[in-house]
């Protein structure tokens, strides 16, 4: 099946700095999904992307899906601490109607 | 989630013993999933069920089993032979989604999870 690997593993920032991660793949994904989970909580979807190229955006999050749709990314500008949480790629398995969880990306923003 | 709900919200389970997690939902979603989460870790699917009397094996579902009796309800219970059984176990649901003629991809929704811990 489909599966992603997802990095960096664990993230700290300032807050007011940038942060991004990083989904990819070695074959082509149908669709990318994203979600966060913020620390003793459940996922919450955010987005998907589903075409070569698109790009999203949500206030201060910007997602994008690569042209060949083999990665994708997330970028928070500013970060606040209301950002703080772990953030999850996942895709689609082809003939199968589940989700690949990639491992996620822990971001804590200092004060 | 509005709409998914995981009981009870912390379990204790003793040597041998098999328990049972509960999931309901209401969105009248075809699909229901059970994940694992260990701390610090990412999302493994233990089964998953497309339709009423049906559920797939995921990654990781020895010393797992479920039923789908109902399409509101698809509970999972951990049995004795699952000798690592502490974790965060999280339900999600949605629609089904198609490949063809035109790929439509569903987002899933979970419910707020049950931990689940050895006495």
């Amino acid at each position: 099946g489909q599966q992603v690997m997802q990095i960096p593993q664990y993230q700290h920032v300032q807050e007011g700095e940038d942060f991004t991660t990083y989904c990819n793949s070695s074959t082509t994904l149908s669709n990318i999904q994203w979600y966060k989970q913020r620390p003793g909580g459940h996922p919450v979807f955010l987005i998907q992307l589903v075409k070569s190229g698109e790009v999203k955006k949500q206030k201060r999050l910007t997602f994008q899906f690569g042209e060949a749709k083999k990665n994708s990314s997330l970028h928070i500008t500013a970060t606040q601490t209301t950002d703080v949480g772990t953030y999850f790629c996942a895709v689609d398995q082809t003939g199968a109607n589940n989700l690949f969880f990639g491992t996620g990306t822990r971001l804590t923003v200092i004060p | 989630d509005g709409g998914i709900t995981q009981s009870p919200k912390y379990l204790f389970r003793k040597e041998g013993q098999n328990v049972t997690l509960s999931c309901e939902q209401n969105l009248n979603h075809d699909a229901m999933y059970w994940y694992r989460q260990d701390p610090g870790q990412g999302l493994r699917l233990i089964y998953y069920s497309q339709i009423v009397n049906d559920f797939q094996k995921g990654d990781i579902a020895e010393g797992y089993s479920v039923s789908r009796e109902k399409k509101e309800s698809f509970p999972l219970t951990v049995t004795s032979a699952q000798k690592n059984p502490t974790a965060f176990y999280l339900c999600a649901s949605r629609t089904l989604g198609r490949e063809y003629p035109s790929p439509i991809y569903q987002p899933q929704h979970f419910g707020d999870g049950t931990r689940l811990s050895i006495l």
